[in-house]
């Protein structure tokens, strides 16, 4: 089945301890996106990956890493985790080929940072 | 700034009304305008396309309406069904680089 999955799907954790959350995709997919959901805000860019080492920043990047050593996966690194990134996470893939710009999201990392 | 700002931020419908939902955008250089769907618990997933060389595009109940010069499209909903209940945000996008800009998203309840 094709799919983008996340890990973990909810966290709890505290101010300044150094996270991960992991985004894999199996549809061979370049381009590859981590956004944030905030209620009013909708869902925000925060980094985005058109292939293997090649990473660029969205909208809100500040605060968290990213980096893309192989295809399938990309994981985003939050290493000083702060309150007001308490957020929905989604990871993204898409494909440049065949004319769709179709986004396929992951079903979502729950982030409380206390 | 937010490129693109959609509205209403909630809808209420009826069983069997129409839904609509606006989206305006400021760059003229987007070339694909989406809008997605999600459902609570669940990533938002691709509900219908459009590009700007057509006016509107139709794939059963849903639509896209799109006014280049007034750089607005909309998502109407025929025959709206409790199962329509939603969030949609409306996005757009150029040059597929993967980079995609949405919308605040609008919360819709079909009441039956």
């Amino acid at each position: 089945e094709a799919q983008v999955t996340q890990n973990p799907r909810y966290l709890i954790t505290v101010t300044g301890k150094k996270l991960t959350v992991t985004c894999s995709q199996n549809m061979n997919h370049e381009y590859m996106s981590w956004y944030r959901q905030d209620p009013g805000l909708g869902l925000r860019q925060i980094y985005y990956s058109m292939n293997v080492e090649v990473t660029d920043k969205g909208d809100v990047p500040e605060g968290y890493k990213v980096s893309r050593k192989e295809k399938r996966n990309f994981p985003l690194i939050l290493e000083s985790p702060s309150p007001n990134q308490t957020s929905l996470y989604f990871c993204a893939s898409s494909s440049p080929t065949g004319g769709s710009y179709e986004q396929y999201f992951g079903p979502g990392t729950r982030l409380t940072v206390t | 700034q937010q490129q693109v700002k959609q509205s209403p931020q909630s809808l209420i419908v009826q069983k069997g009304g129409i839904s609509i939902i606006n989206c305006a955008y400021e760059n003229t250089a987007f070339d694909y305008f989406p809008w997605y769907q999600q459902f609570p618990g669940k990533g938002p997933a691709l509900l219908i396309a459009i590009r700007p060389d057509v006016s509107e595009k139709k794939e059963g109940r849903f639509t896209i309406s799109f006014n280049k010069s007034a750089k607005q499209f909309s998502l109407h909903i025929m025959d709206s069904q409790p199962g329509d209940s939603a969030t949609y945000f409306c996005a757009a996008s150029k040059d597929n680089t993967g980079k995609l800009i949405f919308g605040q998203g609008t919360t819709l309840q079909v009441k039956p």
